[in-house]
């Protein structure tokens, strides 16, 4: 039972245009997400988090968008840039626990 | 950021040996650290939660006699894959997080394994 969902494995973008990734998740105990960009052969790096005590956080060019009640995730990159190409995993973890079960991952393509 | 750092990053072994892999926190004591499995255009898969000085706990459906991990030390675990098989090739990657649990987690570069 994947927890975690991306939807939609790839995207590609014009640069300098909005990137929007997606996340859906199903257990309503998960409080704390993040977001994760990876490059092939390489481990994931962070990227932004958000607690589920807020609906929005925001990092430069990137925005975490939260909405509980869909149990729904989305991030944001703008302007997009092609040094942004990879493949994004959002996570989740629930209290009590250091666990982060992660998404299928979307890969990213942006289009010079 | 924190530092992980894994070793090796890529290793090739014949089918009925051993692998020890290697989970460095270089800048940082961490008293959790985790692996994971990704396999191609896949998601991690989490296998186990090392603790330090503890047995660790591993995730549903992975042998904890056939992935041996031990965290002997605030900034070392190592994974080890026993009687390696074909199936057990794939990417394997550590990560560590500074304490609190909604600190971020630091992964490490991963390391291949080829099993032939």
């Amino acid at each position: 039972d994947q927890q975690v969902k991306q939807n939609s494995p790839s995207l590609s973008v014009q640069e300098g245009r909005i990137s929007i990734l997606n996340c859906d998740y199903t257990n309503s105990m998960f409080d704390y997400f993040l977001w994760y960009k990876k490059y092939p052969a390489e481990g994931p790096t962070f990227l932004i988090s958000i607690s589920s005590i807020k609906d929005k956080n925001e990092d430069g060019r990137f925005t975490v968008f939260l909405n509980k009640s869909a149990k729904h995730l989305s991030l944001h990159i703008v302007p997009s840039q092609p040094g942004d190409s990879a493949v994004y995993f959002c996570a989740a973890s629930a209290p009590g626990t250091y666990k982060y079960i992660f998404g299928t991952g979307t890969r990213l393509k942006v289009l010079a | 950021g924190a530092v992980v750092s894994q070793h090796p990053s890529r290793v090739i072994c014949k089918s009925g040996t051993s692998v020890k892999i290697e989970c460095r926190s270089l800048d940082f004591q961490a008293t959790t650290m985790f692996w994971y499995r990704q396999f191609p255009k896949q998601s991690l898969m989490l296998m186990a939660t090392s603790n330090e000085g503890s047995k660790a706990t591993y995730e549903q459906g992975v042998e904890k006699d056939k992935f041996l991990i031990n965290h002997a030390s605030l900034t070392l675990s190592t994974l080890t894959v026993t009687s390696a098989h074909p199936e057990d090739s794939s990417f394997y990657i550590c990560s560590a997080n500074l304490g609190a649990r909604t600190d971020t987690q630091y992964f490490g570069p991963g390391t291949r394994l080829t099993v032939l």
